[in-house]
């Protein structure tokens, strides 16, 4: 099956900086990538998505890259505020199967 | 929008009893999965339907079962529940497994198993 890694674990920023997470993907068959925002007592909320024939897409301050030959993608959130704090997970489908890296817990100082 | 409407919001149950967990899609979407998150970790994906029938499954016990209805809502029941089971529970649904459209996911059910 599948196998997402995700990294950092724990990410810390300063209001206004920028963050970015990281997640490598195992099986080249997967075919869409999509980001999640949980926070605490809420449902995983889709912030942005991405298909393998894309390699880049762009919604307001989050952006998200592909890179299909090196297997990874990447979240980029400019401008940080606080209400961005929260757990992020990225997902790649595979055979109609979403699997979850381990998350981020994002935090960000005023 | 209508988002996907989980019922009940928290259950408490004590070992051996049974549990039913309720999930609405949003309205025009034909597919709902079911994930199993547990403490500070990913959610973890236990099985999902598509036109009402069995589509994949994934790492759900063999004393939970699920069924999706002819108005496209799902139950998953669970029995002979064990401590373990203590989770957050979320359903998310999706029009042609994933390929048509992104998985929503609802705000989960909270079991505690006593």
């Amino acid at each position: 099956g599948e196998n997402v890694e995700q990294h950092p674990s724990t990410l810390s920023v300063q209001e206004g900086d920028s963050a970015v997470i990281k997640c490598t993907y195992s099986d080249s068959a997967s075919n869409y990538f999509p980001w999640y925002k949980q926070e605490l007592g809420k449902g995983p909320q889709l912030i942005i998505d991405i298909r393998s024939n894309v390699g880049e897409k762009k919604d307001q301050r989050i952006a998200v890259t592909l890179n299909k030959t090196a297997k990874h993608f990447s979240l980029h959130i400019t401008e940080t505020q606080p209400e961005d704090s929260a757990v992020y997970f990225c997902a790649a489908l595979n055979d109609y199967k979403l699997s979850f890296g381990a998350g981020t817990t994002v935090t960000v100082r005023a | 929008a209508a988002g996907v409407i989980q019922s009940p919001r928290h259950l408490i149950k004590e070992k051996r009893e049974t549990a039913t967990l309720k999930c609405y899609p949003i309205p025009r979407h034909d597919t709902v999965y079911w994930y199993q998150q547990g403490p500070g970790q990913d959610p973890q994906f236990l099985i999902s339907f598509y036109e009402k029938m069995q589509s994949d499954k994934g790492s759900i016990p063999d004393r939970f079962s699920a069924q999706q209805f002819s108005d496209y809502h799902s139950e998953l029941n669970m029995s002979s529940l064990e401590l373990g089971d203590s989770a957050l529970y979320f359903c998310a649904s999706s029009v042609d497994r994933g390929g048509g459209s992104p998985l929503h996911f609802g705000n989960g059910t909270r079991l505690t198993v006593t």
